[in-house]
C-alpha cells in the first residue's frame, strides 16, 4: 500500500470548515484514498473513501487532486464532537490485508 | 441498529489465564479482523477472517488464535496471556472491504498482571 503523510497536529475553531490533507505521492492506479478517524480511544470510524473522484457523504467531502498524489478532507461545519485523530490510508479496495492507520492528524476543535 | 459488539470492555486477568474475547456483528459482514493499539506503535492487525471457516495472520498474530464458525463471530482467544498483551483491542468487520470501509467495536481494555 502507499504511504501517506499527514501533519501531526491542526487546530479549527467551531463552525467553520477543518481541512485535513493527505500526501500520496506514491499511490498506485488501483489505490483508493481511505478517511477513518477516531475520537479518544473509541473505535475508529470510517468516513469516506473515494478513487479518482471528488466524493460527498453526510459527514464530509473528499478532494483528490487530477494526478492522485494528495487529498484534503473536508468537515463542512466542524463541532466539537469532530475533535479526534484522522487517518488517511491508501491501499487497494479489494483486499484482505490490515488497514494501515499510520500516525494520523490530531484535529482539535475549539469553542 | 448495524453495530460491531465486543465482550468484555474492561478486563484484568492474571498471566497465564486463558480468556477469551467475544465479537460479533449484525450487518451480515464477511469480512471480520482484531487490532490492537498500544501507545507509539498505533493499530495493528492481529487476526483477519474472509469468511467462515477461512483465517488468516495478520502483522501481530503471536500468542493469539481465532476462530470463524459463524459468519456473525470471531472471536479471539488467548492461551496465555502475558503482559505484553495488555493493550486495547478492536473488532472489526466489513462488506467486502471495498466500498463500505470497516465498522469498528467500541474495544476490550485488557490489563495482564
Amino acid at each position: 500500500d502507499a504511504k501517506t503523510t499527514q501533519p501531526p497536529s491542526m487546530d479549527c475553531a467551531e463552525g467553520r470548515a477543518a481541512n485535513l490533507p493527505c500526501n500520496h505521492s506514491t499511490i498506485s492506479g488501483n489505490e483508493y484514498v481511505y478517511w477513518y478517524r477516531q475520537i479518544h480511544s473509541q473505535g475508529p470510524q470510517y468516513i469516506i473513501h473515494g478513487l479518482k473522484n471528488n466524493e460527498t457523504n453526510e459527514m464530509a467531502s473528499l478532494i483528490i487532486t487530477e494526478d492522485r498524489k494528495s487529498s484534503t478532507l473536508i468537515l463542512p461545519h466542524a463541532t466539537l464532537r469532530d475533535t479526534a485523530v484522522y487517518y488517511c490510508i491508501v491501499r487497494v479496495g479489494y483486499s484482505g490485508y490490515a488497514l494501515n492507520f499510520g500516525k494520523g492528524t490530531s484535529l482539535l476543535v475549539t469553542p | 441498529e448495524a453495530q460491531v459488539t465486543q465482550n468484555p470492555r474492561y478486563l484484568i486477568t492474571v498471566t497465564g489465564k486463558k480468556l477469551t474475547v467475544t465479537c460479533s456483528q449484525n450487518m451480515n459482514h464477511e469480512y471480520m479482523s482484531w487490532y490492537r493499539q498500544d501507545p507509539g506503535l498505533g493499530l495493528r492487525q492481529i487476526y483477519y477472517s474472509m469468511n467462515v471457516e477461512v483465517t488468516d495472520k495478520g502483522d501481530v498474530p503471536e500468542g493469539y488464535k481465532v476462530s470463524r464458525k459463524e459468519k456473525r463471530n470471531f472471536p479471539l482467544i488467548l492461551e496465555s496471556p502475558s503482559p505484553n498483551q495488555t493493550s486495547l483491542y478492536f473488532c472489526a468487520s466489513s462488506a467486502d472491504g471495498l466500498f463500505y470501509g470497516y465498522t469498528f467495536g467500541s474495544g476490550t481494555r485488557l490489563t495482564v498482571v
